[in-house]
């Protein structure tokens, strides 16, 4: 079964604790991206990754690492989260930048205290 | 820039009503325009989609056209159910790689 799978689904943690969410495909897809989702804001992307070794930033990078050393996976790396990071994060893969339809994960939710 | 507005929910609806949630975009030139929707609990999944001015998208019994004299893509349904109960992004994509995501309306149907 195609699958993005984001781990772990919830987490609660206090500033300043580094953490990292995972995210791994299935599809063998090229393309992986992270997005954060605030109400009243919809998705918004942080960083993106066209290839092993490619990455690049979305719309709101500050305060987040990436990295992508296998095709199926590409962490999320909060180095010193803050509570402003609190939020609804979704992974997604697909074959290509701009490539429809994504695939999402099922979401981490964050709550930095 | 490209940007999509889409109205603020929530929405409240009984079982068989009618369903419109309005979509309008900003661009230059001729994006493509996508339906996600949300169930609780999971990641979103493409509802439907459009690449030119006055298709019509499709799926599950929703429809969306794209009107480029309106810039909109509103959702429409003739008869919702429960299982319809989700959150809806409409999405535009801009010269095949920058995606933009409207904030979402949530739909509650109600039996």
């Amino acid at each position: 079964e195609a699958q993005v799978t984001q781990n772990p689904r919830y987490l609660i943690t206090v500033t300043g604790k580094k953490l990292t969410v995972t995210c791994s495909q299935n599809m063998n897809h090229e393309y992986m991206s992270w997005y954060r989702q605030d109400p009243g804001l919809g998705l918004r992307q942080i960083y993106y990754s066209m290839n092993v070794e490619v990455t690049d930033k979305g719309d709101v990078p500050e305060g987040y690492k990436v990295s992508r050393k296998e095709k199926r996976n590409f962490p999320l790396i909060l180095e010193s989260p803050s509570p402003n990071q609190t939020s609804l994060y979704f992974c997604a893969s697909s074959s290509g930048r701009g490539y429809q339809p994504q695939h999402f994960g099922d979401g981490t939710r964050l709550s930095i205290l | 820039g490209n940007s999509v507005t889409q109205m603020e929910g929530p929405v409240t609806l009984s079982e068989e009503a009618f369903l419109t949630i309005n979509c309008t975009y900003t661009a230059t030139g001729y994006p493509s325009l996508f339906w996600y929707v949300q169930y609780p609990g999971e990641g979103l999944q493409l509802l439907l989609k459009a690449t030119k001015a006055d298709d019509k998208g499709s799926n599950k019994g929703f429809e969306a056209t794209y009107r480029k004299e309106t810039t909109s893509f509103h959702l429409e349904k003739g008869s919702v159910q429960v299982s319809d109960s989700a959150v809806y992004f409409c999405a535009l994509l801009y010269n095949n790689n920058d995606m933009r995501f409207g904030a979402g309306t949530r739909l509650t149907v109600k039996p």
